[in-house]
């Protein structure tokens, strides 16, 4: 079956504009999690969603961040009044966790381009 | 800060030379995941290793941990140039949602 897509691949922004990154995770995977790569900072933790539970945003990084997943199965990642510090590759991934599976399955990614 | 530590940072060897990567944690995990980069896009899984478990082995990968020393290993065999990438762990940690806290990652050069 299809795995983890992501939308777009590139996106190119002015600093002070919002985005919207879109994460379509792998068919009847209950969890779903977002990352985020960047230089300074490798690959680090930015929310994640299970199930029907309140999602766990303990890793955004400020207020301008949010994320939402509807329908238990597409997410999306928006960022407002995007700063420079905001460009990295944002990744999404899911899993079944609690269903047998631990393995997260990651999609190609977002790289972001604040100018 | 929970992140693990990988080492070494960077990693050149030649072509059917073998390469061994090492990533510590802090507390005890349920799982630690191994996972490949190409080219800075997406995350390619390799092993997943329990708590529970000392070694595990797919193709030419072989993964150990050590829960005393809260630590793994990567080992790959017979390398090729096509090994060429970097190279993350990952841990998560009993209840948090499996969320995954990576190391810094081993770029791992393989010369033909």
């Amino acid at each position: 079956g299809a795995g983890v897509s992501q939308s777009p691949s590139n996106k190119v922004t002015e600093k002070g504009k919002d985005v919207e990154l879109r994460c379509d995770p792998i068919s009847g995977h209950t969890a779903l999690y977002w990352y985020r790569q960047s230089l300074g900072q490798g690959l680090e933790f930015l929310i994640y969603f299970q199930g029907n539970s309140a999602p766990d945003k303990s890793g955004l990084p400020s207020d301008r961040f949010s994320a939402e997943r509807t329908g238990g199965s597409v997410s999306t990642l928006t960022i407002q009044r995007t700063q420079q510090e905001d460009s990295a590759v944002y990744l999404c991934a899911s899993t079944n966790w609690g269903g047998g599976e631990e393995t997260q399955y990651f999609g190609p990614g977002t790289r972001l381009l604040v100018l | 800060s929970q992140q693990g530590e990988e080492d070494p940072q960077a990693l050149s060897i030649q072509e059917g030379e073998n390469a061994t990567m090492n990533c510590s944690y802090k507390t005890s995990i349920n799982n630690l995941q191994w996972y490949r980069q190409n080219s800075g896009r997406g995350l390619v899984h390799l092993i997943l290793i329990r708590s529970n478990e000392r070694e595990k082995h797919s193709g030419r990968l072989r993964v150990t941990l050590d829960t005393s020393k809260k630590s793994s290993s990567l080992l790959i065999t017979a390398s090729r140039a096509a090994d060429t990438a970097s190279y993350f762990c990952a841990v998560a940690y009993y209840n948090q949602g499996g969320k995954l806290i990576f190391g810094q990652g081993t770029e791992l050069s393989v010369k033909p």
